[in-house]
């Protein structure tokens, strides 16, 4: 398997234009996260999903964010109006679906630099 | 709530050094425990982890963690650091099954020759 692929690896752009931020999850996996890292903040949680439906997505900042999860294999993260304070980078994760009581690794794509002129 | 606190931002050790990075954690339920690391402009890579089973944890490269109830801690050592270890380090901790992690805000890891 290729691993959590995410697209593009950077992105530069200007102040309220919109961007958007893709992955593909590992085939087979039921669990999706968002999680962005910034110097400030470190990395935090903005979303995750389950067999494609939103469970939390308390981490996201603002309405200019939006996730969405059409299909098992396909996620996006889009921001707009885009800001400079939303310079970082993001990264997805994807996990499969463990027993009660058990733990399954997430695991995590190269992540996409995102700068905001 | 959970929440991770690792004891340094930056931690710098000569190269064949023993490498101590800390973490306390802060957990209401039983804790599985991570040590993430992450070079420059890369994803992470999980280390090892803490799942209830024994409380040291061997892992990749040469690390290991050992769990201390007593202590809420979880702190990672390597006996001799290589110049391939300089990276950051983040540890994590998450509830059970696919809930989310929350991290530390890492260590910055050096090695001097």
């Amino acid at each position: 398997d290729a691993g959590v692929i995410q697209s593009p690896r950077h992105e530069v752009t200007e102040m309220g234009q919109e961007v958007t931020l893709r992955c593909k999850p590992i085939s087979g996996h039921d669990y999706l996260f968002w999680y962005r890292q910034t110097m400030m903040r470190g990395l935090e949680l903005l979303i995750y999903f389950n067999n494609n439906v939103p469970i939390d997505d308390s981490g996201m900042p603002e309405d200019r964010f939006s996730a969405k999860m059409p299909n098992a294999s396909f996620s996006t993260l889009k921001i707009q109006p885009s800001e400079p304070r939303d310079s970082a980078v993001y990264f997805c994760a994807s996990s499969p679906l463990g027993g009660t009581g058990s733990y399954n690794e997430q695991f995590f794509g190269p992540g996409t630099r995102l700068t905001v002129l | 709530a959970q929440s991770v606190t690792q004891l340094g931002s930056h931690v710098s050790v000569s190269e064949g050094a023993l490498v101590l990075l800390r973490c306390n954690y802060s957990s209401s339920v039983p804790p599985y425990l991570f040590w993430y690391v992450q070079y420059p402009n890369q994803g992470l890579q999980l280390l090892l982890k803490y799942t209830s089973a024994a409380t040291l944890v061997n892992g990749i490269i040469g690390f290991e963690a050992e769990f201390k109830k007593s202590e809420t801690s979880f702190h990672l050592t390597k006996p001799s650091a290589h110049m391939s270890d300089a990276a950051e380090y983040f540890c994590a901790v998450s509830g059970s099954g696919n809930t989310p992690l929350v991290f530390g805000k890492g260590t910055r890891l050096s090695v001097i020759a």
